[in-house]
């Protein structure tokens, strides 16, 4: 089982559409959540931390169920700069070092 | 303020050849991480280091080392490559690694180095 588990898509979607993806992780140690967006042969950009309580920023919501180790984001209002492969990210401080663990990426495709 | 800064962009290798990254990390981060990320993959974790240290290794070989200097900029070696090590090389720039005392970990990616090993 992969430590980080995306749904790959394409999700194709229209303009000013709603979208959610899922993301789940088997390490229940995993300590900190993030999504990240990765523009076509560009780097990761930290998109936004999850936590518990949810959390929204713009047109952007990100939850956590630690108790089903899964992980969620949601983006309202989809607009073609939308367009790109979203990363679900588990950070594991194992003591000494923060390993980030990514999924492989779901890929957003926003049309007219 | 300048973000994470790699060199070179891109690299051509051939198999057997060593070859070595370079990073400079966000100005007052201390720890740089390494990520390599090859087509169709999220990055998988290589090297951390903080205060020049190494404080945490992936599942990678021997043949991949750093190092990380007193102005925290770091260095990713690949000796002996082979065809499979063609990737994107990311560093990853924090200001500490988390944990109690620590933020909650994240991460910022310079531009990458695209090795390709023929």
């Amino acid at each position: 089982r992969k430590e980080v588990e995306q749904d790959p898509g394409p999700f194709n979607v229209p303009e000013g559409a709603t979208v959610a993806f899922n993301c789940t992780y088997s390490n229940s140690a995993s300590q900190s959540f993030f999504w990240y967006r990765q523009d076509c042969r560009k780097e990761p950009k930290l998109l936004m931390s999850v936590y518990s309580s949810g959390n929204e920023d713009g047109r952007f919501t990100a939850q956590l169920n630690r108790a089903s180790q899964y992980i969620s984001l949601l983006i309202r209002d989809s607009k073609l700069s939308d367009s790109a492969t979203y990363l679900c990210v588990v950070n594991l401080y194992t003591g000494t070092a923060s390993k980030l663990t990514f999924g492989t990426g779901t890929r957003l495709q926003v049309t007219l | 303020d300048a973000g994470v800064t790699q060199s070179p962009t891109h690299l051509i290798k051939t198999r057997g050849q060593h070859v070595t990254l370079r990073c400079s990390p966000i100005s007052g981060h201390k720890s740089v991480s390494w990520y390599q990320q090859v087509l169709g993959q999220g990055p998988q974790f290589i090297f951390q280091y903080y205060e020049k240290e190494e404080r945490g290794r992936g599942n990678f070989p021997d043949r991949f080392s750093a190092r990380q200097f007193p102005n925290y900029s770091s260095e990713l070696n690949v000796n002996a490559l082979l065809l499979g090590d063609s990737a994107l090389y990311l560093c990853a720039s924090s200001r500490m690694t988390s944990g109690i005392a620590g933020g909650r970990g994240e991460q910022y990616f310079g531009p990458g180095t695209r090795l390709t090993v023929t």
